[in-house]
């Protein structure tokens, strides 16, 4: 079954340090890979999407992903975090028609990382 | 644009009673998602619509639910009668096409108790 994966819960960094969120995903075809992130009550807006070809996506707020199809990952990053990036984070794929191929359009969400940052 | 917006933003309601969703789509997206944000399941899809044709809805959780998109600037989910169980947060999503990326709304929080 289509799937993605978040391993961590929770992630705290301190300002300024690098951010690495890990996200693997079990798809049949090329998937549709997207970073959303969600501040507490509020809903959920995109930073970044591979859809095809460069496998180096960026993004919005400084954040950028890679594509690593032998890896089945899409690992969200960041070199310098501010205070203002605690959130909760989520990785998502569109998901496959499992009878004629191709996307359905629904997305299939990991349980996401929340992110704290230490002053 | 104003986004997608939802309405009401919070409701709370006592179990046994019909609650109504709603969501108006930013114009011209033609796929329409109604997804439901739990601390147990996360993020999951209810139903969704391809220029107003429901087409998917395997995530529906029960005969409690039902979502209608009568045009393509207005959807409702409704759930009646309403359950403790039923409390979380509702999102909709809109998207240009099938496989693109989506744009949620604010969400609304629902308590029943």
């Amino acid at each position: 079954a289509q799937s993605v994966t978040q391993p961590d819960i929770h992630i705290t960094v301190s300002e300024g340090a690098s951010l690495e969120l890990r996200c693997n995903y079990s798809y049949g075809a090329t998937p549709y890979l997207f970073w959303y992130v969600q501040s507490p009550g509020q809903g959920l807006q995109l930073l970044l999407k591979y859809f095809s070809g460069d496998t180096l996506v960026q993004g919005i707020k400084g954040f950028e992903a890679e594509f690593k199809r032998s890896q089945s990952s899409f690992n969200l990053r960041k070199p310098s975090v501010h205070w203002s990036d605690a959130a909760e984070y989520f990785c998502a794929v569109i998901a496959e028609n499992m009878n004629y191929g191709g996307s359905q359009g629904n997305l299939i969400f990991g349980k996401g990382t929340k992110l704290s940052v230490k002053p | 644009d104003a986004g997608v917006i939802q309405s009401p933003r919070h409701e709370v309601t006592e179990m046994g009673q019909e609650v109504t969703l709603r969501c108006k789509p930013i114009s011209g997206h033609n796929s329409l998602f109604w997804y439901r944000q739990t601390m147990m399941r996360g993020l999951e899809l209810l139903i969704y619509f391809n220029n107003n044709v429901p087409i998917d809805d395997s995530g529906m959780p029960e005969d409690r639910f039902s979502a209608k998109m009568p045009n393509a600037s207005f959807s409702t989910l409704k759930i009646q009668p309403s359950e403790p169980r039923d409390s979380a947060v509702y999102f909709c999503a809109s998207s240009y096409g099938q496989g693109d990326e989506q744009y949620f709304g604010p969400g609304t929080r629902l308590t029943v108790t």
